[in-house]
C-alpha cells in the first residue's frame, strides 16, 4: 500500500471550509484514496474515498490531482463536532481491503 | 442497523494473563479486522476474518489470534500479555470488497500492569 503524508495539525474556524491536504506520491493505480476521523475516546469514522474522480458526500468532498498524486479533503462548514484526527489511506478494495494502514493523521481543531 | 458493538469498554489486566475482547459486526456485514491503537498512533491492522477464516495478517505475534462465528461476531484473544499490548483495541466490520467504507466499534481499552 501507499504511504500518505499528512500535517500534524491545523485549526480552522467554525463555519469556515477546512481543506485537508494528503500526498501519496507512490500510489498505484488500482488504489484507493480513503478518508477517516477520530473523535476522542471513539473509533474511527468512515468519510469518504475516491479513485481518481472528485467524489462528494453529505459530509466532505475529495479531490484529487490529476495525476493522482496528492488529495485534499474539504469539510465545507466546518463546526465544533469536526475537531479530530484526520486519517488519509491509500489501499487497494481487494488483497487489502481489509488492511488499511493507518498514519498517525491530522489533528484538526475547530474553533469558535 | 446497530453498529459494531465491542465488549467490555475497558479492561485492566495483570502481565503474563490471557484476555479475550469481544465484537458484534454490523448486521449483515460478514468480514471483521482487528486493529492495535497505542495511545497518540494510529490505528495498526491486526487481523482480518471472513467467513470464519483468517484471510490477512498484520506484523503481530501468534499469541494474538481470532475467532470469528457463524453469526459473524468475533473475539480477539491475547496470550501472555505484555506491558506494550496497552491499548485500544479496535474492531472493524464490513461487507466483503465494500462499496463504501468500514464501520467501527469504539474499541475496548486494555490496560497491562
Amino acid at each position: 500500500d501507499a504511504k500518505t503524508t499528512q500535517p500534524t495539525s491545523m485549526d480552522c474556524a467554525e463555519g469556515r471550509a477546512a481543506n485537508l491536504p494528503c500526498n501519496h506520491s507512490t500510489i498505484s493505480g488500482n488504489e484507493y484514496v480513503y478518508w477517516y476521523r477520530q473523535i476522542h475516546s471513539q473509533g474511527p469514522q468512515y468519510i469518504i474515498h475516491g479513485l481518481k474522480n472528485n467524489e462528494t458526500n453529505e459530509m466532505a468532498s475529495l479531490i484529487i490531482t490529476e495525476d493522482r498524486k496528492s488529495s485534499t479533503l474539504i469539510l465545507p462548514h466546518a463546526t465544533l463536532r469536526d475537531t479530530a484526527v484526520y486519517y488519509c489511506i491509500a489501499g487497494t478494495t481487494t488483497d487489502s481491503w481489509g488492511k488499511l494502514q493507518f498514519g498517525a493523521g491530522t489533528q484538526v481543531v475547530v474553533t469558535p | 442497523e446497530t453498529g459494531v458493538t465491542q465488549s467490555p469498554t475497558h479492561l485492566i489486566k495483570t502481565r503474563g494473563q490471557q484476555v479475550t475482547l469481544r465484537c458484534s459486526s454490523q448486521s449483515g456485514h460478514n468480514t471483521v479486522s482487528w486493529y492495535q491503537q497505542a495511545l497518540g498512533q494510529g490505528p495498526q491492522f491486526i487481523f482480518q476474518y471472513y467467513r470464519e477464516e483468517e484471510n490477512g495478517r498484520g506484523n503481530f505475534p501468534p499469541r494474538f489470534s481470532g475467532l470469528q462465528f457463524p453469526n459473524y461476531s468475533s473475539e480477539l484473544n491475547v496470550n501472555a500479555l505484555e506491558l506494550d499490548d496497552s491499548a485500544l483495541y479496535l474492531c472493524a466490520s464490513s461487507l466483503p470488497q465494500p462499496s463504501g467504507g468500514y464501520t467501527f466499534g469504539s474499541g475496548t481499552r486494555l490496560t497491562v500492569v
